[in-house]
């Protein structure tokens, strides 16, 4: 099955050591997000890649990277972890015409 | 950073009962897109609706795109207890705006 994958499930990391986590997919999508979704909130969006082209959000802090190396792969860096960017990371993927995301399983992270 | 309004928050219903919760927006969206995440997990796509006044169903569940295109609903009939959950509205105001606004969830709970 086409599907979003996303891993490690579960990421334990110490404070100030760097971190990545990995997305891929087999939709064969042109567009990838990255979120942070913390306890009873909506996700929110970190940057996207369209196709190569990488757009940041305004108040994505530069503590996250992302790297994107192929289509079916993303990678979010986190270069100095911070107790509060403890939270669940969820990558999205669309195609470009019709702009639907589907969703991974997520990777919670914890930052002790 | 603008949200939608998702209502109810949450909802306690028995086993068997109609759910409806709905989303409003001060401006237009182009697409609604209706999730549904279980705890740890990542949001998994319902129904998503394209067009002003779109009708759609995916089994129990029922949405509709709001005819002024700033709102939206989602109706679950015959509830069962693996509808528990947080279910989440997001709109789309496509064109080069890939960004999805979000509502802030309802939360579901279901009395067997």
């Amino acid at each position: 099955d086409a599907m979003v994958i996303q891993n490690p499930r579960y990421q334990v990391t110490q404070f100030g050591k760097p971190v990545t986590l990995s997305c891929s997919q087999t939709l064969n999508h042109n567009v990838m997000y990255w979120y942070q979704q913390k306890s009873s909130q909506a996700p929110k969006l970190l940057f996207h890649y369209y196709d190569k082209d990488f757009n940041n959000e305004a108040d994505t802090p530069d503590n996250f990277q992302s790297r994107r190396p192929n289509t079916s792969f993303c990678f979010l860096d986190i270069r100095s972890p911070g107790l509060g960017d403890a939270a669940m990371y969820l990558c999205a993927t669309a195609h470009s015409g019709q702009e639907t995301q589907y969703f991974g399983p997520g990777t919670r992270l914890l930052v002790l | 950073g603008q949200q939608l309004n998702q209502s109810p928050q949450s909802m306690f219903i028995q086993e068997g009962e109609d759910v409806s919760m709905n989303c409003t927006s001060s401006s237009i969206f182009n697409t609604w897109l209706w999730y549904k995440q279980d705890p740890g997990e990542g949001p998994v796509l319902l129904i998503a609706l394209y067009k002003a006044g779109e009708l759609t169903s995916n089994g129990r569940l029922t949405a509709q795109f709001g005819i002024t295109r700033k709102d939206s609903f989602l109706n679950i009939s015959a509830s069962i207890p693996s509808d528990v959950g947080i279910y989440f509205c997001a709109g789309q105001r496509g064109g080069n705006n890939r960004k999805l606004i979000w509502g802030l969830g309802t939360s579901l709970a279901v009395n067997p």
